[in-house]
């Protein structure tokens, strides 16, 4: 079935650091992989998207990294700030949907410390 | 409105009452989405929009949910009969062109005694 799952349930790095949040899928013919994050008592919200054809995508501190050989995807936030600290959900489209319907990860809380 | 706005933003009711759930999406969104999310757990998909139709509602668990949009816009969902495991924060988002990229509320935290 579809799922997708955290390696880590918490991070926690020093402030400035660079931080890495894993993610593993298990369905190989989704389209896309999106992080979110998520700040306590507000709703999710986007951070960075890839398409099932690319290996990498860069944004603004942000990079995503997706091996489908091994169907793991990793969202790396450079320089790591106090205002980093959210749960990071991971979330895949299903390739036969493009109802815009996610499937979502249990996340991983990064905690950034001063 | 300048983002998705839900009400209540808490509701607390006794196990076998109906509740409704409102959303108001992004003006000019023209897909809409409801998520529910269990304490300390991932979001679960309930059902989508399109405009007023919801070609999409797999997520609902059971019969007793049910959700409708109207005008395009505003959306509602109803919950009869509450349970117990039916107690979670219910998350509506709404989308432009790119699906990808959903707008979140903050969600209303539904609580069934």
């Amino acid at each position: 079935g579809e799922s997708v799952g955290l390696h880590l349930p918490t991070l926690s790095v020093q402030e400035g650091d660079n931080s890495i949040i894993n993610c593993a899928y298990s369905n190989s013919a989704s389209d896309y992989f999106i992080w979110y994050k998520q700040e306590s008592g507000k709703g999710p919200q986007f951070i960075i998207d890839i398409r099932s054809n690319m290996d990498k995508r860069q944004g603004q501190r942000v990079t995503v990294l997706l091996n489908k050989t091994v169907k793991h995807l990793s969202l790396q936030i450079a320089a790591t700030q106090p205002g980093d600290s959210a749960v990071y959900f991971c979330a895949e489209t299903p390739g036969s949907s493009n109802t815009g319907k996610l499937i979502f990860g249990q996340g991983t809380t990064l905690q950034v410390k001063p | 409105g300048a983002g998705v706005s839900q009400s209540p933003s808490n509701k607390v009711t006794e196990k076998g009452k109906d509740v409704e759930l409102r959303c108001d999406p992004i003006s000019g969104h023209t897909a809409l989405y409801w998520y529910r999310q269990s304490l300390g757990q991932g979001l679960e998909f309930l059902i989508y929009f399109q405009g007023n139709s919801a070609p999409d509602k797999s997520g609902l668990p059971s019969d007793r949910f049910s959700a409708e949009r109207t005008g395009g816009s505003v959306s509602t969902l109803t919950i009869q009969r509450t349970q117990q495991e039916d107690s979670a924060v219910y998350l509506c988002a709404s989308s432009g062109s790119s699906k990808n990229i959903q707008y979140f509320g903050a969600g209303t935290r539904l609580s069934v005694l």
